[in-house]
């Protein structure tokens, strides 16, 4: 199985800062990364798709980047609606792996 | 609206079964393929399960092979995940997700399920 390691995997940071969270396969994937936020009690929400790929309805200050083993998703500005975990998951080959997570908390 | 609503979940013993089940409205099921993907209370996101689109093929996270089995009915818009011999680390809030693409190769989840709560506990 591939394997996805995220860092860091919890983060305090302000409301308008801007965070960085990195995602490392064990094996080249393409561009077959998502990225997935995650509220405590409510479903996961795909954030972007194909690395770099923003889902409808996501803000723009949300970006993926990244092709092959390294990924990253940035928040350009964060909004106290952005705390919450943060996931990357392959979808190169099946079992569809997430990383472990980014608990990403205010200061 | 597009829609997913899982139910089934509960309390059983360890070595028993449960059979969760997915209901979709809004859109058709037999356009996708789906997932179950869980979270363990206090831990991540694991994929634990995928069908395609007309359960011809299915795929299982090695932790639930041969115990856990995915099967649907296009024609009632619904999806099952069959869960036996359980164990006590198979505690988990379950959800559904409908697949963007194939069932090996895609671009992510992109419609949920709330999620259904299996303790396995004796």
């Amino acid at each position: 199985d591939i394997q996805m390691t995220q860092s860091p995997s919890s983060l305090s940071a302000s409301v308008g800062d801007r965070v960085t969270i990195t995602c490392r396969a064990s094996q080249s994937i393409g561009t077959y990364l998502n990225w997935y936020q995650h509220k405590p009690g409510k479903a996961p929400k795909l954030l972007v798709w194909a690395a770099s790929s923003l889902q409808r309805g996501v803000p723009l200050r949300f970006t993926g980047s990244g092709s092959g083993t390294d990924f990253t998703l940035t928040i350009s500005s964060l909004q106290p609606e952005d705390f919450a975990s943060y996931y990357c998951q392959q979808s190169y080959t099946s079992p569809g792996t997430f990383g472990q997570g980014t608990r990403l908390e205010i200061k | 609206e597009v829609q997913l609503v899982d139910s089934g979940g509960g309390v059983v013993r360890p070595g028993g079964s449960l059979r969760l089940s997915c209901a979709a409205s809004g859109f058709g099921l037999d356009d996708y393929a789906m997932s179950w993907v869980r979270q363990v209370p206090g831990k991540g996101l694991e994929w634990v399960s995928g069908i395609n689109w007309n359960g011809g093929s299915t795929s299982y996270a090695d932790s639930v092979k041969g115990r856990f089995t995915t099967s649907r009915d296009n024609a009632k818009n619904s999806l099952y995940l069959q869960m036996n011999s359980l164990r006590a680390e198979d505690t988990a809030l379950y959800h559904c997700a409908r697949v963007v693409g194939d069932l090996r190769v895609n671009y992510g989840m992109d419609v949920w399920g709330q999620g259904t709560t299996v303790t396995v506990s004796s």
